[in-house]
Parts: structure tokens; C-alpha cells; sequence
């Protein structure tokens, strides 16, 4: 089991430029959740996929954000035109869907933060 | 909008009981009460869950109201390994800000 991994770890980037993060979940997890997390906040929800489809996105997620999961299995999130308040931790996690509202336990990867100057 | 509510923060000495308490009282009948730990910037660790009754594990114990607006999590005997910031997830895969517990020898 190599657990939730995402790439890269850290990114420094300059405003209005773009930034992809990758996030592989565990292999048999069927859903994958993004969440930013800014310090001394919580997690806070911006989307979710079942298999490759996306099924929620948060009003946080503006239209300069978008997330894909093309095969079911990896997922990327890219933010366009970054502003500096992009800058945060952005968390990948994975879990096995139970029933229709019970999401299964979360697992987390490291995360990936991203500065933005 | 859903909402849950934690206390930004909470002593307890070492090897007394903590117990944490969370507000969900936007959670649906349906939805399942998750709780996190989150240790210095790493990936938010899972601790336990529960919808009607209590629950407990290796880890901790869970306790939800019987209207399941509230649940407490009870760490046992606490130990300076369990200072971390502590998270309820009350529904709607929404977060609360979290509970920063401080174990004091």
C-alpha cells in the first residue's frame, strides 16, 4: 500500500501564471476528494469524483480552477492566472465509497503547497 | 450551509481524559460523524466514525447525541503524542476549524 501520493510537494509560482497538481490515490479507491487548506484553518471541500466523474464542486472552486479524473484513476487540479491568494496547502484524498452519503474513511496524502508571489 | 463548530483549543493533562466536542447540527440522517487528527502540516489521519451510536477503537471514543446535532471524542489517557489539531466532519464533507489539543505533562 503506497497510500495517497501527490506531486509536487511545494511550488513557487509567480501570479497570473499557471499550476497543475497530481494527485494518485490508492488503487482500489473508487472515489477522490480536493481540499484546500490555508494555515490555521481546516480543510475546506472544493470537489469530489466517483470513478471519472465529478459529482460536487464547492463555491470556492471559481472558474479559474479545474479538476479532472480522465481514467478513474489519477486526478489533477489546475489552477489558471494564479492570484496570491492561491497560496495554500492543496489536499488530495482518496476512500472506498460505502453507501450513498457515508463517504468511507478519507485517506490523505502530504499534500501539495503552493506560493503564490 | 452546512456547518460544524469546534472549540479553537483545549489543555488536558497527561494521562487524563480529553474530550472534544464538535457541533453538526446541519448533519443528515444519513450522514456518518468523521473524525481526523492532523499533526504539523501532514495529511489529516483518520480516528474514528460513527452515525447513531457510540463507538470506540484503538484510537478513541465516540460519542453522538441522540438528535446527532453534537458528538464529543474522548481520548482516553492522553499522551504528548496526541497534541495535534483535531477535526470533526459532520457532513457534506465539510470540515470544522478544527480543536488544537495541547497534552501537558
Amino acid at each position: 500500500d503506497t497510500g495517497v501520493s501527490q506531486d509536487p510537494r511545494h511550488k513557487i509560482t509567480k501570479r497570473g501564471q499557471n499550476v497543475t497538481f497530481r494527485c494518485d490515490p490508492i488503487s482500489e479507491h473508487n472515489r477522490l476528494y480536493w481540499y484546500r487548506q490555508t494555515l490555521g484553518q481546516g480543510p475546506e471541500f472544493l470537489t469530489y469524483f466517483q470513478n471519472e466523474a465529478q459529482l460536487e464542486k464547492s463555491r470556492l472552486l471559481s472558474d479559474r480552477f479545474s479538476a479532472e479524473r480522465p481514467k478513474g484513476s489519477f486526478s489533477t487540479l489546475e489552477i489558471q492566472r494564479t492570484e496570491q491568494g492561491d497560496s495554500a496547502m492543496y489536499l488530495c484524498a482518496s476512500s472506498l465509497l460505502g453507501g450513498s452519503v457515508n463517504t468511507g474513511e478519507l485517506f490523505f496524502g502530504e499534500g501539495s503547497r503552493l506560493t503564490v508571489l | 450551509d452546512a456547518k460544524t463548530t469546534q472549540p479553537p483549543s483545549m489543555d488536558c493533562a497527561e494521562g487524563r481524559a480529553a474530550n472534544l466536542p464538535c457541533n453538526h447540527s446541519t448533519i443528515s440522517g444519513n450522514e456518518y460523524v468523521y473524525w481526523y487528527r492532523q499533526i504539523h502540516s501532514q495529511g489529516p489521519q483518520y480516528i474514528i466514525h460513527g452515525l447513531k451510536n457510540n463507538e470506540t477503537n484503538e484510537m478513541a471514543s465516540l460519542i453522538i447525541t441522540e438528535d446527532r446535532k453534537s458528538s464529543t471524542l474522548i481520548l482516553p489517557h492522553a499522551t504528548l503524542r496526541d497534541t495535534a489539531v483535531y477535526y470533526c466532519m459532520g457532513g457534506k464533507l465539510i470540515f470544522g476549524q478544527g480543536t488544537e489539543l495541547s497534552v501537558k505533562p
